[in-house]
């Protein structure tokens, strides 16, 4: 069926260097797709999402990309801190409010 | 807002027996989400309700689970008869229409370990 999927299970970047963590979807009638954050024992967290007309979207320190010609999407963190270690996860819209979530991927950040 | 509160944090129990888990939404929400937490399966979405009417169960396991919305403000997921396989993080989720669609908040998770 129908599934988000990310490339990399876990991801090690030196602090201040950029962050890249890929994901690639199967449904290319996706039209919404949502990046979020879990940091150890808490709940996942909204970081940016991105409409399936735009290709490129930035907020503070993190950039999504869209490419739906490969049917991948990417987030970039800038400057990669201590508090950005977590589990990220891209989440694909299916339906009006119904969010399907890849696998996760784990970042760390080496001092 | 205090967020998303999700009872209780941990619970430890023996197969056979019932769960219950309990969500309070944030105020105002309109949508609420069970999702399941697991490393071999990752976020899976259990239900989820709109103004606190079930509106996709298609994620349920099986029979043994069962979710409730009496009202706006609560909301339950209960397990009976509890089996190991269902060890996991239980998270309750809710967002607003009109807010941005994909944004939803998340509770800080139940994590059940069966016996």
């Amino acid at each position: 069926g129908e599934s988000v999927g990310l490339h990399l299970p876990t991801l090690s970047v030196q602090e201040g260097d950029n962050s890249i963590i890929n994901c690639a979807y199967s449904n290319s009638a996706s039209d919404y797709f949502i990046w979020y954050k879990q940091e150890s024992g808490k709940g996942p967290q909204f970081i940016i999402d991105i409409r399936s007309n735009m290709d490129k979207r930035q907020g503070q320190r993190v950039t999504v990309l869209l490419n739906k010609t490969v049917k991948h999407l990417s987030l970039q963190i800038a400057a990669t801190q201590p508090g950005d270690s977590a589990v990220y996860f891209c989440a694909e819209r299916q339906g009006a409010q119904k969010l399907v979530f890849g696998q996760g991927t784990r970042l760390t950040i080496n001092p | 807002d205090a967020g998303v509160i999700q009872s209780p944090r941990h619970e430890v129990t023996e197969m056979g027996q019932e769960v219950t888990l309990r969500c309070k939404p944030i105020s105002g929400h309109d949508y609420l989400f069970w999702y399941r937490q697991t490393m071999m399966r990752g976020l899976e979405l259990l239900i989820y309700f709109n103004n606190n009417v079930p509106i996709d169960d298609s994620g349920m396991p099986e029979d043994r689970f069962s979710a409730k919305m009496p009202n706006a403000s609560f909301s339950t997921l209960k397990i009976q008869p509890s089996e190991p396989r269902d060890s996991a993080v239980y998270f309750c989720a809710t967002s607003s229409t009109g807010v941005r669609t994909g944004e939803l908040f998340f509770g800080e998770g139940s994590r059940l370990t069966v016996l």
